[in-house]
Formats: C-alpha cells, sequence, structure tokens
C-alpha cells in the first residue's frame, strides 16, 4: 500500500511569510487514467478537515488564491504565499488511489 | 448547500460493535460515493472505506475484517459498521461526500471503554 509522508511535521510560520509543506508517496500517484490523484486538507482548531485542492492543484471553491499546490508523481508541496492568522491549523495530504492513505499532518502555528 | 450529520452512540463497550448513521441533506445521495474517516484524539486521519449509492463498497486494509459500510438511498443515508471494538478504535468519526471527500461532516466523538 502507498505510505505517504509529510515535512516538517511541525511548521512554524511568520504573518505575511511564505511558508510551505512537503508531501511525498511510496508509489506514483498518476493513474492509469493520466489523471494525479493527490489532495490537500486544512484542518482548524477544533473543526472539521476542509479540502483546498484536489488533483493536486484544482482550488476548491473559497480557498484564498495565496494557497497554491503543485507537484507531480511522488512529490507534492502546499505553499502559502503570505501566512494569515486564520491559517493555523493542521494540513493532510491524502493519496486518492485506493486504498487511500493520509499523510502525518503538519501543524502551522505562528 | 450539502450537509452531512453524523450520528450514533458516543460511549460504546469493548469487543462490541459501533454502528454510525450519516444523514445527507442538500444532495441525493445518488450517484456518489461516500466515506468514512476518522481520527483518534491528537493523531491523524485515517480513511476508513467508502461505498456508492450502487451498494458496492471498498475498504481499508487494516480494517475490512471488523467494517462494513451501507447506503440507504431511501432515507438519504448511510452507514458504518465496525465491530470487536477495542481502545484502538476511539476517535472521532467524520462522514464525507465522494472519495476525494469535498464535503465533511462535524464528526462524531466516538470513546470505547467499560
Amino acid at each position: 500500500d502507498v505510505v505517504m509522508t509529510q515535512s516538517p511535521l511541525s511548521l512554524p510560520a511568520t504573518l505575511g511569510q511564505p511558508a510551505s509543506i512537503s508531501c511525498r508517496s511510496s508509489q506514483s500517484l498518476v493513474h492509469t487514467n493520466g489523471n494525479t490523484y493527490l489532495n490537500w486538507f486544512q484542518q482548524r482548531p477544533g473543526q472539521s478537515p476542509r479540502r483546498l485542492f484536489y488533483e493536486v492543484s484544482k482550488r476548491d471553491s473559497g480557498v484564498p488564491d495565496r494557497f497554491s499546490g503543485s507537484g507531480s508523481a511522488t512529490d507534492f508541496t502546499l505553499r502559502i504565499s503570505r501566512v494569515e492568522a486564520e491559517d493555523v491549523g493542521v494540513y493532510h495530504c491524502m493519496q486518492g488511489i485506493p486504498p487511500f492513505a493520509f499523510g502525518q499532518g503538519t501543524r502551522l502555528e505562528i | 448547500q450539502v450537509q452531512l450529520q453524523e450520528s450514533g452512540p458516543g460511549l460504546v463497550k469493548p469487543s462490541e460493535t459501533l454502528s454510525l448513521t450519516c444523514t445527507v441533506s442538500g444532495v441525493s445521495i445518488s450517484p456518489y460515493y461516500w466515506s468514512w474517516v476518522r481520527q483518534p484524539p491528537g493523531k491523524g486521519l485515517e480513511w476508513i472505506g467508502y461505498v456508492y449509492y450502487s451498494g458496492s463498497t471498498y475498504y481499508n486494509p487494516s480494517l475490512k475484517s471488523r467494517v462494513t459500510i451501507s447506503v440507504d438511498t431511501s432515507k438519504n443515508q448511510f452507514s458504518l459498521h465496525l465491530t470487536s471494538l477495542t481502545a484502538a478504535d476511539t476517535a472521532v468519526y467524520y462522514c464525507a461526500r465522494r472519495r476525494d471527500l469535498d464535503y465533511w461532516g462535524q464528526g462524531t466523538l466516538v470513546t470505547v471503554s467499560s
């Protein structure tokens, strides 16, 4: 089965500065149909997870454009161009080829 | 708008079976996939499995022997059954739409304890 590895697990960030989270998979996430199934979720304190991106870089409605998703095959990155206070929480990547699997989660704090 | 709401017992005894229901509103169960995810206190997310509106399923191999997910299109609900519970099954259980989890419920805490 695919194993997802995020780094760092804890990310001290500075308001207004960029931040990035890495997610690596033990196998390629390119499906036979040509799509790459990697999702990113944000989980604010005390809340349910919220999807930010699907298929690597397709942004969900309402997600600020300071967030971006990129990568290919086994190496993926979530970037925040300018961190804001509301970005505090845990970020999870998830591979979307069954059986699915999440990374360990990255805690972003100011 | 799409809303999901988990319901079920908050406390279950070891060795017993957990039964949770997710009630969907704002959209029909058909023609989507519907998923369950859990999160032990202070830990990361674990994918449990999904069910298609037709009833076909796919489960996490680590839970496959103990889990059943089913769908009731007449009630616009889907359910999770997890048998032979231990303390390690204590978690917040979330239901979500689709395999890529675009909408989530608020979650329900299930504690396994005697």
